[in-house]
């Protein structure tokens, strides 16, 4: 099992530019989350989703975009960077029978200019 | 991947000691602990857990203590090695919803 894998580990985006983190699990997890990972501050959820085809929004969602065609996917899409959304950026996942475990991947670090 | 240490507080403790790291938790209505370690350009991984029901709890090297009169919990590692050294934050969370609270984590630092 590779466990909650992202995509890219790094990227560097101009403002204004699209892009779209890529998360995968292999554990079967329903639960799927994204949260950011700012200085001096916790883990704060973005957008979650606790099945296919069923999202919802988190703390601070607004310039994140989500979809969860399969069980495995869930894609973070930002649709028109801001230097405001240059953080780090994980994923987690979780078994519904367990759901507060929390699997994490190792992160995206998102540079906006 | 963790969190800048500019303003993180950093707990050194020598190799063999014990270590506590401390976290205070903002939501009464929280049943639901967990601590997570996060190593240099990793993702947290989780360490322990403990429900509102219980005061203590043990794993392998670590304890959780749950204080709810004060809203406190706490994470102690017993003979702290080198691997240890990471973030340590806490989370809480009340069962049934998908929202976790996360603290903003302690560096500890693993002296020779």
């Amino acid at each position: 099992n590779a466990g909650v894998t992202q995509t890219p580990k790094f990227q560097v985006l101009k403002t204004g530019q699209s892009m779209t983190l890529q998360c995968a699990q292999d554990m079967n997890h329903e639960y799927m989350s994204w949260y950011r990972q700012d200085p001096g501050m916790g883990l704060r959820l973005i957008h979650y989703s606790v099945g296919a085809g069923i999202t919802d929004q988190g703390e601070v969602p607004n310039g994140y975009n989500v979809s969860r065609s399969t069980t495995e996917d869930f894609p973070l899409r930002l649709l028109s960077a801001a230097p405001s959304q240059t953080s780090v950026y994980f994923c987690a996942s979780s078994d519904f029978e367990d759901r507060e475990k929390l699997f994490f991947g190792s992160g995206t670090q998102l540079s906006v200019l | 991947g963790e969190s800048v240490g500019l303003h993180l507080p950093t707990l050194s403790v020598q190799e063999g000691d014990n270590s506590i790291i401390n976290c205070a938790y903002s939501n009464s209505a929280s049943d639901y602990f967990i601590w997570y370690k996060q190593e240099s350009g990793k993702g947290p991984q989780f360490i322990i857990d403990i429900r509102s029901n219980m005061d203590k709890r043990q794993g392998q090297r670590v304890t959780v203590l749950l204080n709810k009169t004060v809203k406190h919990l706490s994470l102690q590692i017993a003979a702290t090695q080198p691997g240890d050294s990471a973030v340590y934050f806490c989370a809480e969370n009340r069962s049934g919803t998908y929202k976790y609270i996360f603290g903003t984590g302690t560096r500890l630092k693993v002296l020779a």
